[in-house]
Parts: structure tokens; sequence; C-alpha cells
């Protein structure tokens, strides 16, 4: 069955240091993944998405993830992390092309950053 | 766009009522998508329609909840009898069929007293 991991429930992070978000997922052929970001009482917005080709992928707000096959992860990372980046973050795989509204959440991962 | 746009933002019912969550999805998308938010399951997906059809239903808990979608715009989560277990986050998404993204409304929280 298909699934994703996100090792850390809660991560706190000091303004202006590196963030390094941990996704895991387990599905049978190449997934469709995603990053999506929830601020306190709003929707979800997508950050970024890995399809196929170069498996750096940028995405909005400074965000970038690393898609490793060998590994089955998809981490989601920023180089200096600013106080409006607290909010919780989402892994998700889609099966397929077809429905790629079609999502498996991880259990998020809650951001905390401080001054 | 206005993007997916989901009303009410906040119920507050008592447990037996009848419990109508609505959503308009994107103008152009053909695919919408339920999704509900709990502490304890975290995000899990309800139904899906495809060019208004329901495609998977698999997800919904009871057959106290049902979902229709009677035109392109407009789609509806119904919960009757409601019960407290019911309360969560209910959100609604759309995208295009075979579109790289999905648009995700703000939500409607509900609370089952």
């Amino acid at each position: 069955a298909q699934s994703v991991t996100q090792p850390d429930i809660h991560i706190t992070v000091s303004e202006g240091a590196s963030l390094e978000l941990r996704c895991n997922y387990s599905y049978g052929a190449t997934p469709y993944l995603f990053w999506y970001v929830q601020s306190p009482g709003q929707g979800l917005q997508l950050l970024l998405k890995y399809f196929s080709g170069d498996t750096l992928v940028q995405g909005i707000k400074g965000f970038e993830a690393e898609f490793k096959r060998s590994q089955s992860s998809f981490n989601l990372r920023k180089p200096s992390v600013h106080w409006s980046d607290a909010a919780e973050y989402f892994c998700a795989v889609a099966p397929g092309s077809s429905n790629t509204g079609k999502l498996i959440f991880g259990q998020g991962t809650t951001l905390q950053v401080k001054p | 766009d206005a993007g997916v746009i989901q009303s009410p933002r906040h119920e507050v019912t008592e447990m037996g009522q009848e419990v109508t969550l609505r959503c308009k999805p994107i103008s152009g998308h053909n695919s919408l998508f339920w999704y509900r938010q709990t502490m304890m399951r975290g995000l899990e997906l309800l139904i899906y329609f495809n060019n208004n059809v329901p495609i998977d239903d698999s997800g919904m808990p009871e057959d106290r909840f049902s979902a229709k979608m009677p035109n392109a715009s407009f789609s509806t989560l119904k919960i009757q009898p409601s019960e407290p277990r019911d309360s969560a986050v209910y959100f609604c998404a759309s995208s295009t069929l075979g579109g790289t993204e999905a648009f995700f409304g703000q939500g409607t929280r509900l609370t089952v007293v």
C-alpha cells in the first residue's frame, strides 16, 4: 500500500538557520511527489512537486526538495528560514498523472521559528 | 480567479442534525476532491469526482456521509445524522484532469456538539 511518512512531528529552528524536513514514501512505481504548506486556519498551498527529470526541484518561497529514489525520500529544504515560514508542512504522493489531486498525505511537520 | 470556494467556513451543529458543506471548484477544473483533516487521522481523501461523476468513494467513512456534484461548478458533502466524531476540517480541492496540481479551498471547520 502507498504511504508517506514524515518522521518529525515538530521542528523548531532559529530564524536565518537552514531547514530540512524529511519525507519518506512507499510506492511501487515512480511516484508523483508534492510538498504543501498550511498556515493556521488556511488551506493547503503547493510549494513544489516532482514528476520526473531533474531530481532537485525548486519551489516557491525559496524552498527546494530532492528526490532520492534509492532512499525513497523527498526531503524539503530551505537555506535560511524566515519567521513567516512557521506553518505545517505536508508531504504527499499521487498515484499517477491522471489524478494529481488524489493524494496520500504524511502526518505533517509543524515548523516553529524562533526569533 | 477566486480559487476554490467553500462555505461555510465554520459550522457548529448539534449531534443528530444534518450538515451540508458546499464547494465551488475553480472554473474549468473537471476533477473535485473532498478531504477531511483530523488530529488523529491527518488528511484523508473522502471522495473524488471526474466530470461530475463520483469515481472513488472508498474514503467515505459511513453511510451517514454522502456527496454530490450536480454540475461542474458545485458540490456538496452531507452528513446526516452528524456525530461528535465528525468534528474536523473538511477541504475541497479541484484540478484539471491530467493537471499537475490540485488547488485547495480554505476549508470548513465543523464542530458537532
